[in-house]
């Protein structure tokens, strides 16, 4: 079956640091890949997407690019700030609508 | 837009209770997805529609769970006889036919 995983947690950056939460996935044909964000007591949002092999989704200053060689969609984010502690999903959607989502990756930003 | 909407957003209640929760999805969407989310098992895919139509209940944990989606615009999802291990956050999303889903902010369960 289909499956996301996504680099354990918590990360703990001091704010300006650079992010990279990796995420690799497994699942036939070619899924749609997202990353969502989650704050405290609140739903996920989607934070950016790409649905083909070498897209890149972009959105708030974080990038993932779709590496269909290395079936990867690792989120990066050049200059991290406090607001964006929170808890990060990978997820995939097939064809067929069926969703998979990561573990979630705890991310602290202290000023 | 009003976003998917979810009630009750807390819910307390005692073990071997029945409980309903609740979700309008955005309008013109045509999938509609139920999770839980817990510690332990952190985000899990319980059912989704298509169309109002159940596509993928292979996530449901077992026959006390039961969702429903009677026309486009409303969807149940109920418990009975509820558990204390049913405590979660259950979170209900919509799509079109467009591959992001749109969550709601979920609904908090506990069984005591």
């Amino acid at each position: 079956g289909n499956s996301v995983t996504q680099m354990e947690g918590p990360v703990t950056l001091s704010e300006e640091a650079f992010l990279t939460i990796n995420c690799t996935y497994t699942a036939t044909g070619y899924p749609s890949l997202f990353w969502y964000v989650q704050y405290p007591g609140e739903g996920l949002q989607l934070l950016l997407k790409a649905t083909k092999a070498d897209d890149k989704g972009s959105n708030k200053g974080f990038e993932a690019t779709y590496r269909k060689e290395t079936t990867s969609f690792h989120l990066e984010k050049g200059s991290v700030q406090v607001s964006d502690s929170a808890v990060y999903f990978c997820a995939l959607i097939t064809n067929a609508g069926k969703s998979t989502f990561g573990d979630g990756t705890t991310l602290t930003v202290k000023p | 837009d009003a976003g998917v909407i979810q009630s009750p957003r807390h819910e307390v209640t005692e073990m071997g209770q029945e409980v309903t929760l609740r979700c309008k999805p955005i309008s013109g969407h045509n999938s509609l997805f139920w999770y839980r989310q817990t510690m332990m098992r952190g985000l899990e895919l319980l059912i989704y529609f298509n169309n109002n139509v159940p596509i993928d209940d292979s996530g449901m944990p077992e026959d006390r769970f039961s969702a429903k989606m009677p026309n486009a615009s409303f969807s149940t999802l109920k418990i009975q006889p509820s558990e204390p291990r049913d405590s979660a956050v259950y979170f209900c999303a919509s799509k079109a036919s467009t591959y992001e889903q749109y969550f709601g902010p979920g609904t908090r369960l506990t069984v005591t």
